[in-house]
């Protein structure tokens, strides 16, 4: 199985700020990778796909990059509404396996 | 309004069976791939299952595989995981998902998600 990895494992910063996380994966994963946002108590929203494609509905202060094994999730001028945990998910080989997460706290 | 709900879960002894809904409406269910994701108490996600559109083929991931089945009913717009000889590391938040996939040529990811349903594997 493909093995993803993600750092920082936790962020604190402030509101305007730029936060980058970074995902690796074990292997060549092209550019199949997703990255959700998750809120405590919620269910996973679905930020980004095939690697930097925006998903319709999310604001633009996020963005994607990356391909082959490393990957980044780029949140713009942090507002208060972005504390969540992050996960990205490769989808290059079944079974699909997801990153720790990485918690941004403002 | 596209949705998902899911049911069934509840408290089970350690061995005991279990089986999953989830109701879709508000899309073409037939159209779509269909997932289960699961998430321990304090923990990450993790994939459990997916089905394809038609219900013919079905990848599940190694800590299930041999447990669980995943199934559908396109007629009723339902998503089924039928959970057998259940551990207490079963123990999870379980949520379907829907996915934009086709095997090789493109993942577009799980882009409506279940409010989830919680399993509890305890003796």
């Amino acid at each position: 199985d493909i093995q993803m990895t993600q750092s920082p494992s936790s962020v604190s910063a402030s509101v305007g700020d730029r936060v980058t996380i970074t995902c690796r994966a074990s292997q060549d994963i092209t550019r199949w990778l997703a990255w959700y946002q998750q809120k405590p108590g919620r269910a996973p929203h679905l930020l980004i796909y095939a690697a930097s494609n925006l998903q319709s509905g999310v604001p633009s202060r996020f963005s994607g990059s990356g391909s082959v094994t490393d990957f980044t999730l780029t949140i713009n001028s942090l507002q208060p509404e972005d504390s969540a945990t992050y996960y990205c998910q490769q989808a290059n080989n079944l079974p699909f396996t997801f990153g720790p997460g990485t918690r941004v706290d403002i | 309004e596209v949705q998902l709900v899911e049911s069934g879960g509840g408290l089970v002894q350690p061995g005991g069976s279990l089986r999953l809904s989830c109701a879709a409406s508000g899309f073409t269910f037939s159209n779509y791939w269909m997932s289960w994701v699961r998430q321990a108490p304090g923990k990450g996600l993790e994939w459990v299952a997916n089905i394809k559109e038609d219900g013919s083929v079905k990848y599940s991931g190694d800590s299930v595989k041999g447990r669980f089945t995943i199934s559908r009913d396109n007629a009723k717009n339902s998503l089924y995981l039928q959970m057998n000889s259940l551990r207490v590391e079963d123990t999870a938040v379980y949520y379907c998902a829907r996915e934009s996939f086709q095997p090789n040529v493109y993942y577009y990811g799980m882009d409506v998600w279940g409010q989830g349903t919680t399993v509890t594997v305890s003796s």
